[in-house]
């Protein structure tokens, strides 16, 4: 089967950085997105991983090796807004996103 | 119209009714889906469409059915809903068909059938 896993909570501080991982094993690859959902909100698109390597979006950066099945989005300089669901997608062989469960943040000041 | 939008925002359904969910999107957009969203699960796709007039099955399609009959409009109808169908629908756009593409969601609907 097809399983994306991401921790279930993480809880930083604010300021701190955190990294949030997620690992993958799809049918084939094309890429792998983060979302950001805020409780009771539409996920928003934060970033888009085809190659390996880091893609830097001012606070927020995302990491990719597609070897390992492996990604990380990574928030620096956390702030209060940070707090919310952060969700990873793969895009597979059939060109279908494969969703995460998502992993929520807890931003304590 | 700004985006994308969903209506209802929430619905009380009893068992056994049909109901259509309404998804309307304003940025000529060829790809459209329909996810529902249950705590603990992943974003899970019921159907999809690349372009108008097109339709296909996603991952978890069966009570559920879509038309596109126009660039803008996808509306998603449960023939006979049943309680398992509780969830929040999201309908979300994509310029590029096949996903490649980052899609924009809609605000949701919150479906409870009884």
């Amino acid at each position: 089967g097809q399983n994306i896993d991401q921790p279930t909570e993480m809880t930083a501080t604010e300021g701190a950085i955190v990294q949030i991982n997620c690992t993958y094993q799809t049918s084939g690859f094309n890429g792998l997105f983060w979302y950001q959902q805020h409780a009771g909100e539409a996920p928003t698109f934060l970033s888009y991983n085809v190659l390996d390597g880091l893609e830097e979006k001012g606070r927020f950066s995302s990491f990719l090796s597609r070897s390992k099945g492996y990604s990380y989005l990574l928030l620096k300089e956390l702030q209060m807004k940070d707090s919310a669901s952060y969700l990873c997608a793969v895009l597979n062989s059939n060109y279908q996103l494969i969703w995460g469960a998502g992993t929520k943040l807890i931003i304590k000041p | 119209i700004a985006g994308i939008t969903q209506a209802p925002t929430s619905q009380i359904l009893a068992a056994g009714r049909r109901m259509t969910l309404r998804c309307t999107q304003d940025m000529r957009h060829n790809a459209m889906y329909w996810y529902r969203q249950d705590l603990g699960l992943g974003l899970r796709l019921i159907h999809y469409s690349n372009t108008a007039g097109t339709t296909g099955k996603g991952e978890v399609p069966d009570g559920y059915s879509v038309s596109r009959a126009n660039t803008d409009d996808f509306p998603l109808t449960l023939a006979s809903a049943v309680p398992s169908q509780t969830s929040v629908y999201f309908c979300a756009s994509g310029r590029l068909a096949g996903g490649t593409d980052t899609q924009y969601f809609g605000p949701g609907t919150r479906l409870t059938v009884l």
